[in-house]
């Protein structure tokens, strides 16, 4: 069985402040990993995703992911942020052996910015 | 909507009553999966299905029924609403492809049962 822990709840963060958000998973096997963006009251949006490969992963608006295998870590930076960044984000892990269909997802962090 | 609809928006029940949330996808995808989001939680599996007349159990199915007798279709049925069944709904799709792992999420439907 697979876990997400994302330490962090909630994330205040100066407009133009760079941010990093946290995650950190359990699995006995080789996963995929993703972030996921939720805006208020809005369904989730994928942010960025890592199969393989490059180890640093870059996503839309400006996001981009570390994944560490060594820390069992994914997390996420964005250098400068946005008030539109304000929003949740949820860490997820996925099996990489195919036919595993299911997603375990983190609490999620809420990220507010502040102007 | 990433190609999943998702009816009603809102919903208000009372303790007892039954109701269907409706999920259509309009991409011929394979797999589609039921979450409830509760606040603080994160994102909770109910059911899934891998392809049509094929459903599964997720981590929190009971009080909760679905069926897949179309690829686009996925409804998910409460048959005795209770007040810990309150929660926003989200239905997503996702490909039956080695080279896509991700699901695509419905806008979601906000529950009420009091």
């Amino acid at each position: 069985a697979q876990s997400v822990t994302q330490l962090d709840s909630q994330v205040p963060v100066f407009e133009e402040a760079p941010v990093e958000l946290r995650c950190n998973y359990s699995s006995s096997v080789s996963v995929y990993l993703f972030w996921y963006v939720q805006y208020p009251n809005q369904g989730l949006q994928l942010l960025l995703k890592y199969l393989s490969g490059s180890t640093l992963v870059k996503g839309i608006n400006g996001f981009e992911a570390e994944f560490n295998k060594s820390q069992t870590s994914f997390h996420l930076r964005k250098p400068s942020v946005h008030i539109s960044d304000t929003a949740e984000y949820f860490c997820a892990v996925t099996p990489s052996n195919f036919g595993n269909e299911k997603l375990t997802f983190g609490t999620g962090t809420r990220l507010t910015i502040i102007p | 909507n990433a190609g999943v609809t998702q009816t009603p928006k809102f919903r208000i029940l009372k303790i007892g009553q039954s109701m269907t949330l409706q999920c259509t996808q309009d991409m011929n995808h394979n797999y589609m999966y039921w979450y409830r989001q509760d606040p603080g939680m994160g994102l909770k599996l109910i059911y899934y299905s891998v392809g049509a007349g094929i459903t599964d159990k997720g981590e929190v199915p009971n009080g909760y029924n679905v069926s897949r007798s179309t690829t686009e279709d996925f409804p998910l049925r409460l048959e005795l609403a209770a007040p810990s069944q309150t929660s926003v709904y989200f239905c997503a799709r996702r490909q039956k492809v080695r080279v896509s792992h991700e699901q695509y999420f419905g806008p979601g439907t906000r529950l009420t049962v009091t």
